[in-house]
């Protein structure tokens, strides 16, 4: 059964500073892998969406990679702000139509 | 894109009551909706897999008699925290794909606050 770890679980930084989230995942098998943003008492907002084919995708100052053979996933975030301060969550599917399983998240502040 | 539109987005209970959550595809059919749970500053959990027409899958150590689903149309999937408990409080969230997507990615509820008191 898949499994997705995420670290670090808490991350500080000050504002400007550019930054790597890491998940893993134990099943190399996977047909995707998403990446969400939690804000406090919030449900969840999809980022970027990897499909196993695809090594990575890009949004605005957000960059995740896929590498299946590692299983391993990256969230680089390119000059951070305040407004970012979240919970970010990774989560995969080994199959089109199941359920994500999700990593418990990392924790972002970043300070101004 | 799609949504997924889920109500309530909270709700208090009292203790040993039962408590519907709602969780509809707008604009968009799903044959297979997702039920997770999330506690306080913890990750999602699955519960169980609502499949439309037919018994629902759950995950291991989730009582499907304590949380029934019923998944009556293309659009709807409801949860029904029976004989709700103190311990059930927490932060049920619902998800569906649609299948139509260039992405093929998953959708999320704005998710449900449970407060059994």
């Amino acid at each position: 059964k898949q499994e997705v770890t995420q670290i670090p679980a808490a991350l500080s930084v000050p504002e400007g500073e550019n930054l790597v989230l890491n998940c893993s995942f134990t099943d190399s098998a996977i047909y995707n892998l998403q990446w969400f943003r939690q804000d406090p008492g919030k449900g969840l907002t999809s980022l970027l969406l990897i499909q196993s084919s695809q090594r990575e995708q890009t949004s605005g100052r957000l960059n995740a990679s896929l590498d299946k053979s590692s299983g391993r996933s990256t969230l680089y975030i390119a000059a951070s702000q305040p407004g970012d301060s979240a919970t970010y969550l990774c989560a995969g599917a080994n199959q089109a139509g199941t359920a994500l399983i999700f990593g418990k998240g990392t924790t972002l502040s970043v300070s101004s | 894109g799609a949504v997924v539109s889920q109500h309530p987005s909270w709700v208090i209970c009292k203790s040993g009551t039962s408590v519907k959550i709602e969780c509809r595809s707008l604009d968009f059919q799903a044959t297979t909706m997702f039920w997770y749970r999330q506690f306080p500053k913890q990750s999602l959990m699955l519960m169980a897999t609502s499949n439309e027409g037919s018994k629902a899958t759950y995950e291991q150590g989730v009582e499907k008699d304590k949380f029934l689903i019923n998944h009556a149309s293309l659009t709807l999937s409801t949860l029904t925290v029976t004989s709700a408990h103190p311990e059930d409080s927490s932060f049920y969230i619902c998800s569906a794909r649609d299948i139509r997507s260039a992405n093929y990615g998953y959708t999320f509820g704005s998710g449900t606050r449970l407060t059994v008191v």
